[in-house]
């Protein structure tokens, strides 16, 4: 049972190049989310999707998209990276609206 | 809106004795609140969850927690700390009423073990 996969695990970039952080999941769940981890910060949500088609904006979403065509999959894209994107990336998903998440293991992104 | 404070960023406690990780919630329904652990380099495992069922809730790893509302707090308990509980832990909170945008999570608190 693979859960949330996440890939890739390490990247670097330099500022202005764009890529795109992969998420799937195969516990056909509807509600995936995306957020961000900083020291000391906590978890910050980016984008979340209730469903495939439907995304929406969370607390800090500026210089990233999203999209969800299909329920397995949410991809997040950063378009012109900057320094203030190192970080990271989890991805996550949820069977309902009760607030389980079940984590991917993370993507760690540095931009330089 | 809701928020969470996880009071203290690092907390060191020695083998044996109680661990104790404190957490207040603001929300303004009834919330759902959830005890995470992260170990290092890995994603977030949930250690505990209550969803307005008993107040005290027993989680895996030995860890508790219970939920007073006139303290507006969900403290996270251990009787006996072992040097495998050295983590990251996050307390979260969601409405009751149904939180398709996810969790709010606190700052979190590193718990070291002391030998």
């Amino acid at each position: 049972n693979a859960g949330v996969t996440q890939t890739p695990k390490f990247r670097i970039l330099k500022i202005g190049q764009s890529m795109t952080l992969q998420c799937a999941q195969d516990m056909n769940h509807n509600y995936m989310y995306w957020y961000r981890q900083d020291p000391g910060m906590g978890l910050k949500l980016i984008y979340y999707s209730v469903g495939a088609g439907i995304t929406d904006k969370g607390e800090v979403p500026n210089g990233y998209n999203v999209s969800r065509s299909t329920t397995e999959d949410f991809p997040l894209r950063l378009e012109l990276a900057a320094p203030s994107q190192t970080s990271v990336y989890f991805c996550a998903s949820n069977p309902d609206r009760t607030g389980e998440l079940f984590f991917g293991e993370g993507s760690r992104l540095t931009v330089l | 809106a809701q928020s969470v404070t996880q009071l203290g960023s690092h907390v060191s406690v020695s083998e044996g004795a109680l661990v104790l990780l404190r957490c207040n919630y603001s929300s303004s329904v009834p919330p759902y609140l959830f005890w995470y652990v992260q170990y290092p380099n890995q994603g977030l495992q949930l250690l505990l969850k209550y969803t307005s069922a008993a107040t005290l809730v027993k989680g895996i790893n030995g860890f508790e927690a219970e939920f007073k509302k006139s303290e507006t707090s969900f403290h996270l308990t251990k009787p006996s700390a072992h040097m495998s509980d050295a983590a990251e832990y996050f307390c979260a909170v969601t409405s009751s009423g149904g939180g398709a945008d996810g969790l709010t999570f606190g700052k979190g608190t590193h718990l070291i073990i002391q030998p």
